[in-house]
């Protein structure tokens, strides 16, 4: 298993600023992913983090609105950018298991975006 | 069309009753598949991995069907300990891309 902790667990932050979320693994991983989990709904993957190389956006997420980085294998870090209340959501952490021969993923307990 | 779709349901049965959820995916390459749980505001935890020749785990079941594209997910008496938003997820094992179901709401009542 791995222990994610993820900070800030939530925020109100004003439309054009920008938020960057953390996510800290107590064990090195590959690949560490985001997601978004938008009210009432299931979660969406925003991109994978790969450590020495840039980031993979899925479709309908640009770098430019969600940057990350990825500077060690425990650790990244996503920022939402200009900021709109269409942003408000739950963005979430997640890596897979180690030595999983089905794979699963575990989660960090989110953090909570509100955009005034 | 969605990857993955699941019944949103609500879901409101009584305690000791017997539930399942069934989920469809839409990519015959796909290779693993879960179930997971949500509490309300809380993060996804895995439930149970579901296996080609199905797989029990006390009171729940799971099953998969290849050749129909579906996974389901059965609760035997069921707790009040069981509401919860149950999520269908696949993996395609390529690229590590694993594909959510909206989720499936259950409430259990008194």
């Amino acid at each position: 298993s791995a222990v994610i902790s993820q900070k800030p667990s939530r925020d109100i932050c004003q439309r054009g600023t920008s938020l960057t979320i953390q996510c800290q693994v107590d064990s090195q991983v590959t690949m560490m992913f985001w997601y978004r989990q938008q009210p009432g709904q299931s979660l969406t993957l925003i991109a994978t983090a790969n450590q020495g190389s840039e980031a993979t956006y899925e479709s309908g997420f640009v770098i430019d609105k969600f940057p990350i980085s990825r500077p060690n294998l425990t650790f990244s870090t996503l920022t939402v950018s200009n900021l709109s209340p269409e942003d408000s959501s739950i963005y979430l952490c997640s890596v897979e298991a180690v030595a999983s021969l089905t794979g699963e993923l575990f989660f960090g307990e989110g953090s909570r975006l509100t955009v005034l | 069309r969605k990857e993955v779709e699941q019944d949103p349901g609500p879901f409101n049965v009584p305690e000791g009753a017997t539930v399942a959820f069934n989920c469809t995916y839409s990519n015959s390459a796909s290779q693993s598949f879960f179930w997971y749980r949500q509490d309300c505001r809380k993060e996804p935890k895995l439930l149970m991995s579901v296996y080609s020749s199905g797989n029990e785990d006390g009171r729940f079941t799971a099953q998969l069907n290849r050749a129909s594209q579906y996974i389901s997910l059965l609760i035997r008496d069921s707790k009040l300990s069981d509401s919860a938003t149950y999520l269908c997820v696949v993996n395609m094992n390529t690229g590590n891309q694993f594909y959510f179901g909206t989720g499936t709401s259950l409430t259990v009542i008194p």
